[in-house]
């Protein structure tokens, strides 16, 4: 089955600097990557996107970029703010077969310092 | 839209006593998921069904825990015996045809 290693595993950052979080997967088969953002006490919301056939998307000041032969994906955040604070998970799946498993990473704790 | 509805929100139950939990996805979603979240993890996949079908159970611990989603829409699972390490957060996600997964607020269980 896929395997998600994600890290750091906490990040701390002065507001305003930039935050990277990278994963790693182990299926080739693995298509779709979703990121989400779990803030404390609450459910994991989804934020970004990417799929195998690009290598990176921008929404804001959000990126992702993936890089299929070296099977890593890293989220990007810019200007950080103190609301970016929160776990963050990335994840793997495969579209294909007709359902989607995901299997997600153990998580990133990132706190922005005012 | 309304949002995945969970119920309840809370539950502290002893050990080896049963619970069970109730999930209303979004409309219109086919696939719907269930999730256990421990403390300091990610979510782990329970059971995928696909309307009223179940298509991927393969972490689900058979011997205790079950789940079924009988009309295609509302979802229930249920552990019985609950066990001191069963203690999480439950989510369920129903996801959207651009295979967004979209989750509920969650029940944490807490077991004595």
């Amino acid at each position: 089955g896929e395997n998600v290693e994600q890290h750091p595993s906490t990040l701390s950052v002065q507001e305003g600097d930039s935050a990277v979080i990278k994963c790693t997967y182990s299926d080739s088969a693995s298509n779709y990557f979703p990121w989400y953002k779990q803030e404390l006490g609450k459910r994991p919301q989804l934020i970004i996107d990417i799929r195998s056939n690009v290598g990176e998307k921008k929404d804001q000041r959000i990126a992702v970029t993936l890089n299929k032969t070296a099977k890593h994906f890293s989220l990007h955040i810019t200007e950080t703010q103190p609301e970016d604070s929160a776990v963050y998970f990335c994840a793997a799946s495969d579209l294909s077969g007709g359902y989607q498993k995901v299997t997600f990473g153990t998580g990133t704790k990132l706190q922005v310092i005012p | 839209e309304a949002g995945v509805a969970q119920s309840p929100r809370y539950k502290i139950i002893e050990k080896r006593q049963s619970v069970a939990f109730w999930c209303n996805p979004i409309s219109g979603h086919a696939t719907l998921y269930w999730y256990q979240q421990i403390l300091g993890q990610g979510p782990k996949l329970l059971i995928q069904f696909q309307n009223n079908g179940v298509v991927d159970d393969s972490q689900l611990p058979k011997d205790r825990f079950s789940a079924e989603r009988l009309k295609g829409v509302d979802s229930t699972l249920k552990i019985q015996p609950a066990k001191l390490e069963d203690s999480a957060v439950y989510l369920c996600a129903s996801r959207n045809p651009y295979n967004e997964q979209f989750f509920g607020p969650g029940t944490r269980l807490t077991v004595l």
